[in-house]
């Protein structure tokens, strides 16, 4: 199963409202499908988990949603350490672990 | 504090082996499966294979069959990976990843929880 992040580069202003989209080549459980914010120079982060369920001390700005093969993280009022790269991340088919290849969100 | 920390960074040359650690802390070594990604410069990441501690079973990815072997010493709580006949195109960070899914019951969820900082890995002549 392939992901499709989108867009590729996404530009806002700290305050702004992010939409990050991931696509999925065939139907995959929500159960599945997990987000993760890399910073440069560190190793990733997880974020969401089961398409909605936050990670241990995220913040709740960040929320996901989705099913099927459609799926999206929302951060609602960027802060200025959100400016980092995000990939989504399915389990399931051959082969069994697969991401996205990310979305880039930078300061506008 | 659960964490993972992995061995420094490597220089190898092309057709050489490395191996690289990743010491587990905070948690019972033996509940969780424990993964390898990596990621070249610039890139996104990529799933190497997996291995469960209790049993030492693993599974490798399809790609690395043949060239990569994933072991652990219990008594030292410490994962390995150790990847044969390197080319200039196996330049890259490799991470070792918790898999949050517990291995004896139902317990916890399905991705990536916790990440070792990552191996710089550089394979030049």
């Amino acid at each position: 199963i392939a992901l499709t992040q989108s867009p590729g580069t996404l530009s806002l202003s700290p305050g702004e409202r992010a939409t990050l989209s991931c696509r999925a080549s065939q139907s995959i459980s929500s159960t599945y499908l997990a987000w993760y914010q890399q910073k440069p120079g560190q190793a990733p982060r997880l974020l969401i988990y089961g398409a909605s369920n936050r990670a241990t001390g995220i913040p709740d700005r960040f929320s996901g949603s989705g099913s099927g093969t459609d799926f999206t993280l929302t951060i609602t009022r960027l802060e200025p350490e959100d400016f980092a790269v995000y990939y989504c991340q399915q389990y399931g088919s051959s082969p069994p672990y697969t991401f996205g290849q990310g979305t880039k969100l930078e300061i506008k | 504090q659960v964490q993972l920390v992995q061995s420094g960074a490597e220089v190898k040359k092309p057709g050489a082996s490395v191996k690289v650690s990743c010491k587990s802390f905070g948690y019972t070594f033996t509940d969780y499966r424990m993964h390898w990604l990596r990621q070249a410069p610039g890139q996104g990441l990529e799933w190497m294979g997996r291995i469960t501690p209790y049993s030492g079973a693993t599974d490798y990815a399809q790609t690395f069959q043949g060239r990569v072997t994933m072991t652990r010493d219990t008594s030292i709580s410490t994962f390995y990976m150790e990847l044969n006949r390197l080319g200039s195109d196996d330049t890259a960070v490799y991470y070792c990843a918790r898999w949050a899914r517990g291995n004896y019951d139902d317990s916890g969820f399905d991705a990536f929880d916790i990440w070792g900082q990552g191996t710089m890995v550089t394979v030049s002549s």
